[in-house]
């Protein structure tokens, strides 16, 4: 089955810096990935998601680029502000019938 | 559109009794999926239901059940529970299968003593 890798664990930047979180994963029949952000005491909210029929899409300040030859994604986060400090989750599926797998998250702080 | 909405938000229970949690999808939207979160597994997929059927089971002990209604609300079912069912319960909608957004709800809190 599938299994997403997601670095780092934690991340710590400075506001107005950017911020890269990187993804993994191991099924090449995978094509959606979509990014997800968690603020404490709520549930994730999905902020980007990329199909593999294109290698990036950016919404303002986030964007997301994909590799499918070396099957990772990444998220950027340009110009952070303390209100991005969250957990960060990446996850993909085969848009088939089968369940999204979700890495196990990046604590983002912003630091002002 | 209202969001995804979860009953209740938090939950406390003891070892060895059952819990019931309820989750209501966005309307219009057909399928629903559960997820467990913890901090040291992250979020572990459950089942999923689309149309009242259910579609896809994770990895959990059959003591996790769920089901879903002909409106398309969903409820999950924790029976002998173990202090390790503490944990963030998270129900995810979307319109279709496979592919498809999932819009998660708040989650419900349950604490196992």
């Amino acid at each position: 089955g599938e299994n997403v890798e997601q670095h780092p664990s934690t991340l710590s930047v400075q506001e107005g810096d950017s911020a890269v979180i990187k993804c993994t994963y191991s099924d090449s029949a995978s094509n959606y990935f979509p990014w997800y952000k968690q603020e404490l005491g709520k549930g994730p909210q999905l902020i980007i998601d990329i199909r593999s029929n294109v290698g990036e899409k950016k919404d303002q300040r986030i964007a997301v680029t994909l590799n499918k030859t070396a099957k990772h994604f990444s998220l950027h986060i340009t110009e952070t502000q303390p209100e991005d400090s969250a957990v960060y989750f990446c996850a993909a599926s085969d848009s088939g019938n089968t369940p999204l797998v979700f890495g196990k998250g990046t604590r983002l702080s912003v630091i002002a | 559109k209202a969001g995804v909405t979860q009953t209740p938000r938090y939950l406390i229970k003891t070892r060895g009794q059952q819990v019931t949690l309820s989750c209501s999808p966005i309307s219009g939207h057909r399928s629903v999926s559960w997820y467990q979160q913890t901090p040291g597994q992250g979020l572990q997929f459950l089942f999923e239901y689309f149309s009242e059927t259910q579609r896809n089971k994770g990895n959990f002990p059959g003591r996790f059940s769920g089901r879903q209604f002909s409106n398309s609300r969903s409820e999950m079912n924790v029976s002998t529970l173990e202090l390790g069912d503490s944990a963030l319960y998270l129900c995810a909608s979307s319109s279709g299968l496979g592919g498809e957004t999932q819009y998660f709800g708040p989650g419900t809190r349950l604490l196992v003593l």
